[in-house]
């Protein structure tokens, strides 16, 4: 099954503060078809896991745009550009490229 | 809007069954893959099984780590998916998660197997 390490595993930041969160990937994820499905959730406290952006960088509606993914191949990030107190929870870098699916094992953002 | 909720939760020990449900609304159900993803007590996602639908002959797949102890089905009359889960380990421990392409999430329910 393919690997996703996420850095960090925790993350201390304060609001407005811009952060980056790195997947990586232990094979490419570029499909076939040409697509690249590695996503990212959040995890609020207490909530279920939500999808924040789908294929490397496609915002999910209602995400603010703050948010944003980029990358290729194994290397991918998230970044939060200003940091607010509603994003505060556990982000999880998912890939669907290689069956199955995988998680990746979590980043803890939390108030400095 | 899209909802999916779960049911069937519980304390089992191990070696026992368990079927959890998931119920849905909101989308096109007869047509969705669905799937059953669980997050165990250290807060790891792991990715359990999955079903397609009628286009599909209704396809099934499973983690090895459930393989040949879980079965996964839906009822499209009803718009539910469930799972079927024999011979339960204490590492079976989780909370039950359906998703609907990891767009939609029911509220997880928390299975614990233990003596």
């Amino acid at each position: 099954d393919v690997v996703l390490t996420q850095t960090p595993p925790t993350l201390s930041a304060t609001i407005g503060q811009s952060v980056s969160i790195s997947c990586r990937s232990s094979q490419s994820l570029l499909h076939s078809n040409g697509n690249t499905y590695l996503h990212w959730l959040l995890q609020r406290p207490g909530q279920s896991p939500q999808l924040l952006i789908y294929s490397v960088s496609r915002l999910e509606s209602g995400v603010p745009n703050r948010f944003s993914g980029s990358g290729s191949g194994t290397d991918f990030t998230l970044k939060i550009s200003g940091v607010e107190a509603e994003d505060l929870g556990v982000y999880y870098c998912v890939q669907g490229t290689h069956a199955p699916w995988t998680f990746g094992g979590g980043t803890k953002l939390e108030l400095k | 809007e899209v909802q999916l909720v779960e049911t069937g939760g519980g304390l089992v020990q191990p070696g026992k069954s368990l079927k959890l449900t998931c119920a849905t609304s909101g989308f096109t159900f007869s047509n969705a893959w669905m799937d059953w993803v669980r997050q165990s007590p250290e807060k790891q996602l792991e990715w359990v099984a999955q079903i397609k639908d009628k286009s599909n002959n209704y396809a099934t797949y499973y983690a090895e780590s459930v393989k040949g102890r879980f079965t996964i089905s839906r009822d499209d009359s009803k718009s539910s998916v469930y799972l079927q889960m024999n011979s339960l380990k204490e590492e079976d421990t989780a909370i039950y998660y359906c998703t609907y392409i990891l767009w939609g999430w029911g509220q997880g329910v928390m299975v614990t197997v233990s003596s």
